[in-house]
């Protein structure tokens, strides 16, 4: 069945710290994503990418880094850490460009930013 | 930018009853619709999807309805069970190859 895996699933941080998110997938998908999730939205896309080595802007990529050094893992780093960016993260993977096929999503990750 | 509106936030229906919940999205080339479910505390895992080729779609209980003259989808709930109870959002591809999604519709199943 196919698997992605989030680290950490909860973090609390300081402001201007820095925070790395992991996701790694075992389904050979060549497009992983990350999304954040804030209380009464629906999912915005941050990064996403179709190739290890190369990674594309989303929607709110400000504040956000990414990193795919493989093709089963993709990072979410933010250098420096701010209020606003608690949230809940979640990566996922697809087949397809994500648009026509379906999504598989890791279990999030809880960010805590103080 | 394009926009998806999904209503209601909250819905709340006994069990045996029905439960729509809709989504209006704005671009004319949406192809591709996408209902995920998100239980309390997990991910979110795909529920039902239909091309615009398409106008219904059916299974796990629930049926989709797609009216591409409206530019409006619906996920209809004909009879709840506790199963049910969860976070349901629509998702709507745009022009620029990225899914739209709706803000969710938490739903609770009442005994």
């Amino acid at each position: 069945e196919a698997a992605v895996t989030q680290s950490p699933r909860s973090k609390v941080a300081v402001t201007g710290g820095k925070v790395t998110l992991s996701c790694h997938q075992t389904n050979n998908h060549d497009y992983m994503y990350w999304y954040r999730q804030d209380t009464g939205h629906g999912l915005r896309l941050i990064h996403y990418s179709y190739v290890a080595d190369s990674t594309e802007k989303g929607d709110i990529p400000d504040g956000y880094k990414a990193s795919r050094p493989s093709q089963e893992n993709f990072s979410l780093i933010l250098e420096l850490a701010s209020l606003s960016q608690t949230a809940v993260y979640f990566c996922a993977s697809s087949d397809g460009t994500g648009v026509t096929g379906q999504l598989y999503f890791g279990e999030g990750s809880k960010l805590t930013v103080l | 930018g394009e926009q998806v509106e999904q209503r209601p936030p909250h819905l709340s229906v006994r069990e045996g009853d029905s439960a729509v919940i809709t989504c209006t999205y704005t671009d004319p080339n949406s192809y591709y619709f996408f209902w995920y479910k998100q239980e309390p505390g997990a991910s979110l895992q795909l529920l039902m999807k239909v091309f615009s080729s398409t106008e219904i779609n059916e299974g796990q209980g629930f049926t989709v309805l797609l009216n591409k003259k409206d530019k409006r989808l619906s996920l209809n709930l004909t009879a709840a069970h506790p199963g049910d109870s969860a976070a349901y959002f629509c998702a709507v591809s745009a022009s620029n190859y990225q899914l739209i999604w709706g803000s969710g519709t938490k739903l609770i199943i009442k005994p």
